[in-house]
């Protein structure tokens, strides 16, 4: 069952601040984030481990909520190159482990 | 550039046809995985290869099939094509388990089926 992304859609200024969402109805594993850009390949940006454990990169940082099987991206002091579509994929607990199953997608525009 | 490496770039074939995509993994990665996107669909996962064994299948076509060989490349090979076939097809690979790890996504077959 596919994860539920919020919003659909983000617009901003330079500098502002996005928090995207991610919720599955499913124990996960693993929640991963990746930013794509209109035909190209997605870029990974951040996984988060049940259990606590984090990697990612730098400006960019996110929460998973083991109980309620949510993930949150934070974007901060956007840049023009934030803009693109933002996908969370995760991992559930008693499936095939490696598996993603990607949400919908949230298109982020950042203006100047 | 993520180190994975997926040819063709391009592909524009008929329907009926057979094709094969090839993937090559980050060095030092054992898992390889196979998805779609297409605009209807979104991202899809297709099947994952981990040290040439297949460990896990998503909703894979009966028409597709593909395999990972003992250099740890993979091919997905698609056959009969059908106009619905026309996406873009992304191979990507991690490293030593095969599961909750980054998964690296290589540039991407885009096919379209006439």
């Amino acid at each position: 069952q596919q994860p539920v992304q919020s919003p659909q859609a983000v617009i901003l200024r330079e500098g502002e601040d996005a928090v995207i969402n991610c919720s599955s109805s499913k124990a996960l594993y693993s929640v991963h984030w990746y930013r794509q850009k209109h035909g190209e390949a997605p870029v990974f940006l951040m996984i988060l481990l049940k259990g606590g454990e984090q990697k990612g990169h730098d400006k960019i940082s996110a929460s998973f909520n083991e109980k309620k099987q949510q993930s949150s991206l934070y974007l901060t002091a956007s840049q023009l190159s934030y803009s693109g579509t933002y996908f969370c994929g995760t991992e559930r607990e008693g499936t095939s482990y490696g598996k993603l199953t990607f949400g919908q997608g949230t298109i982020l525009t950042v203006h100047p | 550039d993520s180190g994975v490496t997926q040819t063709p770039k391009h592909l524009i074939t008929a329907t009926g046809q057979r094709v094969t995509l090839r993937c090559s993994p980050r060095s030092g990665d054992l898992s390889v995985y196979w998805y779609q996107q297409s605009l209807d669909q979104g991202l899809q996962f297709l099947i994952q290869y981990y040290n040439g064994e297949e460990r896990a299948k998503g909703n894979i076509l009966e028409r597709f099939s593909a395999q990972q060989f003992p250099d740890l490349h993979s091919e997905l090979n698609l056959s009969s094509l059908e106009l619905g076939d026309s996406a873009l097809y992304f191979c990507a690979s991690s490293g030593p388990t095969g599961y909750r790890e980054t998964q690296y996504f290589g540039p991407g077959t885009r096919l379209l089926v006439l």
